[in-house]
């Protein structure tokens, strides 16, 4: 079956912009998670569902972030008022509990 | 403070020679490890998890808590193994659900 997927792959956006990006899971997999990765560095955690409930938020880094699933599925990850330094490749992972993830390809947002 | 440190950005290995990519941790609970890998223009995927102690393309990983290691070794390179290889660690066991990822060690084999 397909794999992770999220849309869309490459976003450009003034500073100041909202942005939304959405992850769709493999069927059936409750787990899921968003990761912040910044050129030359590793997943950096944003945050963590298990069906819809957002189980852990801690790594969000400002009040401009804003995650959700409200039906346990498809979760949209949301910036608000972009910044240069929100440029990153943002990566969603999903599984079947909090031990697997499969990785989806990333989208890469340069905010400009 | 809890980190993963992955101190190679970049190892350069003969085909056919030993490989060790290192990865200390510093975690205050009982962390679970793992090492992932992305090869040219593919996803991160898993390569393998320290509880289920298996070998997966030749590469094994021994966690030290002594240490606070968890090195991933392979006896002979191969060509096919260049890739960028990620050490992580959850705290799952621990009560949280946060991955902390190193910043990566870039494999190259030279043929």
């Amino acid at each position: 079956g397909a794999g992770v997927s999220q849309s869309p792959r490459y976003k450009v956006a003034k500073r100041g912009q909202d942005v939304a990006l959405r992850c769709d899971p493999i069927s059936g997999h409750v787990s899921l998670f968003w990761y912040q990765q910044a050129l030359g560095q590793g997943p950096e955690f944003l945050t963590y569902f298990q069906n819809e409930a957002q189980l852990d938020k801690s790594g969000l880094p400002s009040d401009r972030f804003f995650a959700e699933r409200p039906e346990g599925s498809v979760s949209t990850l949301k910036i608000q008022r972009t910044q240069q330094e929100d440029s990153a490749v943002y990566l969603c992972a999903t599984g079947r509990d909090s031990e697997t993830q499969y990785f989806g390809p990333g989208t890469r947002l340069l905010v400009l | 403070a809890q980190r993963v440190t992955q101190p190679e950005k970049l190892l350069s290995v003969f085909k056919g020679a030993p490989v060790e990519l290192k990865c200390n941790y510093s975690y205050s609970g009982s962390p679970e490890l793992f090492w992932y890998v992305q090869y040219s223009r593919q996803r991160l995927q898993l390569l393998l998890r320290h509880i289920s102690r298996e070998s997966i393309k030749g590469f094994t990983a021994d966690l030290n808590k002594g240490e606070t290691s968890f090195h991933l070794k392979k006896p002979f390179a191969q060509e096919e193994d260049s890739a960028m290889y990620y050490c992580a660690l959850s705290g799952s066991s621990s009560g949280t659900y946060k991955y902390i990822f190193g910043t990566g060690t870039r494999l190259k084999v030279l043929a």
